[in-house]
């Protein structure tokens, strides 16, 4: 089955703690982006990245790191989080960067920063 | 600044009942897309639209893409309770622009 897997679905965690939200996808696909998901402001794309070893800013990158190491997997990394990181994130994917093709999203992650 | 401004922002309406979401900017776009969101869940795409004036059905969803490409509709027809979502309208303006999401539409259809 087609799909984009991310872990963990649920986050809790204390201001200044590493933390890394894993990203996969089994369909092969060259570009992935992060978002983030909040209450009036929508969705807010955080980092992308074209193919392995290619990435670029968002809209808002502040605060959070990515790598592409591998074309399946696009970690998403917050080094020091802070209580505004609270968010529901979403890692995507699409088969190339045109925009008519189908971006896939995973099922989410809730981060609470305390 | 919003490129895509969507609205209304929420909708609750009877079962069997009709509704148009509008999804509008002030810049063209080289293709519009309209997701569903349902709790828990990511959006999952509904339908592409590439050329101005273009109209696609999905059963009783109808979206229309503007003639100059700044704009799309969707309207649903006989709405029912497995319709009620968040609905986001994407558009992307160039390959080298991030795609853009409208804050979406929160509808309740209420049976």
């Amino acid at each position: 089955e087609a799909q984009v897997t991310q872990n963990p679905r649920y986050l809790i965690t204390v201001t200044g703690k590493k933390l890394t939200v894993t990203c996969s996808q089994n369909m092969n696909h060259e570009y992935m982006s992060w978002y983030r998901q909040d209450p009036g402001l929508g969705l807010r794309q955080i980092y992308y990245s074209m193919n392995v070893e290619v990435t670029d800013k968002g809209d808002v990158p502040e605060g959070y790191k990515v790598s592409r190491k591998e074309k399946r997997n696009f970690p998403l990394i917050l080094e020091s989080p802070s209580p505004n990181q609270t968010s529901l994130y979403f890692c995507a994917s699409r088969i190339g960067r045109g925009w008519s093709t189908e971006a896939f999203f995973g099922q989410g992650t809730r981060l609470t920063v305390v | 600044t919003q490129l895509l401004e969507q609205s209304p922002q929420f909708l609750s309406i009877q079962e069997g009942e009709n509704l148009t979401v509008y999804c509008n900017s002030s810049s063209v776009f080289s293709s519009l897309q309209w997701y569903r969101q349902e709790p828990g869940e990511g959006p999952v795409l509904l339908v592409t639209v590439v050329t101005g004036g273009e109209v696609k059905k999905l059963k009783r969803l109808t979206f229309q893409f503007g003639d100059a490409r700044k704009d799309s509709s969707l309207h649903i027809t006989a709405a029912q309770p497995g319709d009620t979502g968040l609905y986001l309208c994407a558009g992307g303006i160039s390959g080298n622009t991030p795609l853009v999401f409208g804050k979406g539409t929160r509808l309740s259809v209420i049976a």
